[in-house]
């Protein structure tokens, strides 16, 4: 079955910490999305990627970085600079007009 | 620019209730618009779409109506189950390659046995 993959589903990172999330897709979707949501809030963009080796930021990219090196992978790095990390974050591939596709997202806590 | 706003939550429902969460969007040309569920701890996934005026998408006993005229797409059920209880979000896509979803803040529904 075609879909995305997040791994891992719960992540812990210690202060001043890098830390990676893995989002897969074998959709052969060409746009990628990463959106961070907040207890009871909505989804805001970080970043996202409409072909490989290209990406843009979105509205709250500090702090964060991707690559885009092969069409089915676009890892996000909350670096250190992102002082306030915890979050669930949810990975979305796209193939216009039918609608985004989600993984199952990835809850990150800074211990 | 363009934009969707939906009915804030929570709302709270008894079992067998009919829903109905207000949907609006302020869109050039002609997107495609999206009701999109998110259960607890899960991502979101698509429920239902329209993709021109006047067609009704509907999915699991949900149902939603394009409508250009009043620039709507409200989400409706008969007849709710405590297991509809999730967080929806309306969203438009305007269908050009290098364009974003855009999506509502998102309605929270708690369904009362």
């Amino acid at each position: 079955d075609g879909g995305i993959t997040q791994s891992p589903k719960y992540l812990f990172r210690k202060e001043g910490q890098n830390v990676t999330l893995s989002c897969e897709q074998n959709l052969n979707h060409d746009a990628m999305y990463w959106y961070r949501q907040d207890p009871g809030q909505g989804l805001r963009l970080i970043y996202y990627s409409q072909i490989v080796n290209d990406f843009q930021k979105g509205d709250i990219a500090e702090g964060y970085s991707v690559s885009r090196e092969k069409k089915e992978s676009f890892p996000l790095t909350v670096t250190s600079a992102q002082k306030n990390p915890t979050a669930f974050y949810l990975c979305a591939s796209n193939s216009p007009p039918y609608g985004y596709t989600f993984g199952s997202g990835t809850r990150l806590t800074v211990v | 620019g363009d934009s969707v706003t939906q009915m804030e939550g929570p709302v709270t429902l008894s079992e067998e209730a009919f829903l109905t969460i207000n949907c609006t969007y302020t869109a050039t040309g002609y997107p495609s618009l999206f009701w999109y569920v998110q259960y607890p701890g899960e991502g979101l996934q698509l429920l239902l779409k329209a993709t021109k005026a006047d067609d009704k998408g509907s999915n699991k006993g949900f149902e939603a109506t394009y409508r250009k005229e009043t620039t709507s797409f409200h989400l409706e059920k008969g007849s709710v189950q405590v297991s509809d209880s999730a967080v929806y979000f309306c969203a438009l896509e305007k269908g050009n390659r290098d364009d974003k979803i855009i999506f509502g803040k998102g309605t929270r529904l708690h369904i009362l046995p």
